[in-house]
């Protein structure tokens, strides 16, 4: 069975130093990997996927994250948080053959809080 | 807005009563999708249909739960007998499902369910 595992429950950041939040993936192929982003009280929006190609992927407000198949990780980064980054990000993954459109297993769940 | 709604956003109820929620999607996407999310924890998939018809449900699904989407469009999600347990954020997603393609699941705002 597929999981996801996000090592860090919380991270605390300073504004403007960098990010690396962590994504570890176990599946029995490539899948279809994800990041969202949840503020309090909102829904799930999406950050960025990886589903084929270049294993360096660009997203919205700034992160990117980087497939390592040898490691199974998919690791999101920012150069540079912002306060309103504060919120908490969900790493994902899904069947690639389907491309992310039947069930999605999610990690726990990483807490942002960022000292301004 | 023409992104997934879902009502109502707040719920609280007594052991043994019974709920239901509903979600609207994105108007032309196919595929409905019912996650619920516990405190501390990511999103868990519980079911999802395309069109009207329920393709895959999840063991969490137990017999006290129900979900119809019975014209293909919007969906409900009933709770019988509540239990404690039952307390958490339940998370609606729509996609446009097309084989081979790209199928970003969209995400509603949730209903948080109590159960006193």
């Amino acid at each position: 069975a597929q999981s996801v595992t996000q090592p860090d429950i919380h991270i605390t950041v300073s504004e403007g130093a960098s990010l690396e939040l962590r994504c570890n993936y176990s599946y029995g192929a490539t899948p279809y990997l994800f990041w969202y982003v949840q503020s309090p009280g909102q829904g799930l929006q999406l950050l960025l996927k990886y589903f084929s190609g270049d294993t360096l992927v660009q997203g919205i407000k700034g992160f990117e994250a980087e497939f390592k198949r040898s490691q199974s990780s998919f690791n999101l980064r920012k150069p540079s948080v912002h306060w309103s980054d504060a919120a908490e990000y969900f790493c994902a993954v899904g069947p690639i053959l389907t491309g992310g459109g039947n069930k999605l297993t999610f990690g726990t769940g990483t807490q942002l809080k960022v000292e301004l | 807005d023409t992104g997934v709604s879902q009502n109502p956003r707040h719920k609280i109820t007594k052991r043994g009563q019974n709920v239901t929620f509903r979600c609207d999607p994105i108007s032309e996407h196919n595929r409905l999708y019912w996650y619920r999310q516990t405190l501390g924890q990511g999103p868990e998939f519980l079911t999802y249909f395309q069109n009207e018809a329920q393709l895959e449900k999840s063991r969490l699904l137990s017999d006290r739960f129900s979900a119809e989407r019975p014209k293909g469009s919007f969906s409900t999600l009933e709770i019988q007998r509540t239990e404690q347990g039952d307390s958490a954020m339940y998370l609606c997603a729509s996609s446009l499902f097309i084989v081979r393609r790209d199928n970003e699941q969209f995400f509603g705002p949730g209903t948080r369910l109590t159960v006193l």
